[in-house]
């Protein structure tokens, strides 16, 4: 069966642009989630979205991250005014209930290099 | 506060079995997952704990104490497909994943 999904691959910007990130859940999953991973650490926690609702985005790192899940399903994960420290993987995973104990199921991710 | 560690990297030889250990530190806990990570690729599940104890699952086991805030994955018979980093990380209070910065295993012939 098809897994989570992410595009693009690859992402390279300049400083200062827009960009966005896709995630396309398992089928029938409620709960998404994105993190971002640098080099030798583990995920870092930026927002979770329970059906099309942001449940909990305490870990958007300012207001230039924005993410949405409209129809519950498909979420875009939108940086506005790159910067470089930006730069990093953007992993998205989803689980059938989110209820926290539930297994996360993850992308490839998409790596993301602002120039 | 919260605070989960585990070690940087480890080496082992194939064939053998090798212990990756994880402690944490949290007010509240609802679990313990473990993911595999080769690199450039998405983390996969391995195993859940919620209970102390061992889980075995094939070559892979793991193991909790909540009291000692401690948990292993061992891996036995080990493959040089195993070199990967190994994450562990915690469901606190708010049931949310706490991440170590996981373990980098090298296995050698």
């Amino acid at each position: 069966g098809a897994g989570v999904s992410q595009t693009p691959s690859n992402k390279v910007t300049e400083k200062g642009k827009y960009v966005e990130l896709r995630c396309d859940p398992i089928s029938g999953h409620t709960a998404l989630y994105w993190y971002r991973q640098s080099l030798g650490q583990g995920p870092e926690f930026l927002i979770y979205f329970q059906g099309t609702g942001a449940a909990d985005d305490s870990g958007l790192p300012n207001d230039r991250f924005f993410a949405v899940r409209p129809e519950g399903s498909v979420s875009t994960l939108k940086i506005q005014r790159t910067e470089r420290g930006d730069s990093a993987v953007y992993l998205c995973a989803s689980s059938s209930t989110g209820t926290g104990t539930d297994t996360q199921y993850f992308g490839p991710g998409t790596r993301l290099t602002v120039l | 506060g919260q605070n989960i560690d585990q070690p940087t990297e480890m080496t082992a030889t194939e064939g053998a079995i090798v212990q990756i250990n994880c402690t944490y530190q949290t007010s509240g806990f609802n679990g313990l997952f473990w993911y595999q990570q080769h690199a450039g690729e998405a983390p996969t599940f391995l195993s859940y704990n919620v209970l102390d104890g061992l889980e075995e699952k094939g070559r892979f086991s793991s193991f909790l104490s909540r009291s000692k805030g401690y948990s292993y994955l061992l891996l036995k018979e080990l493959q040089m497909k195993d070199s990967a980093s190994y994450l562990c990380a915690m469901v606190d209070s708010n049931y949310q994943l706490i991440w170590g910065a996981g373990t980098k295993l090298i296995i050698k012939p």
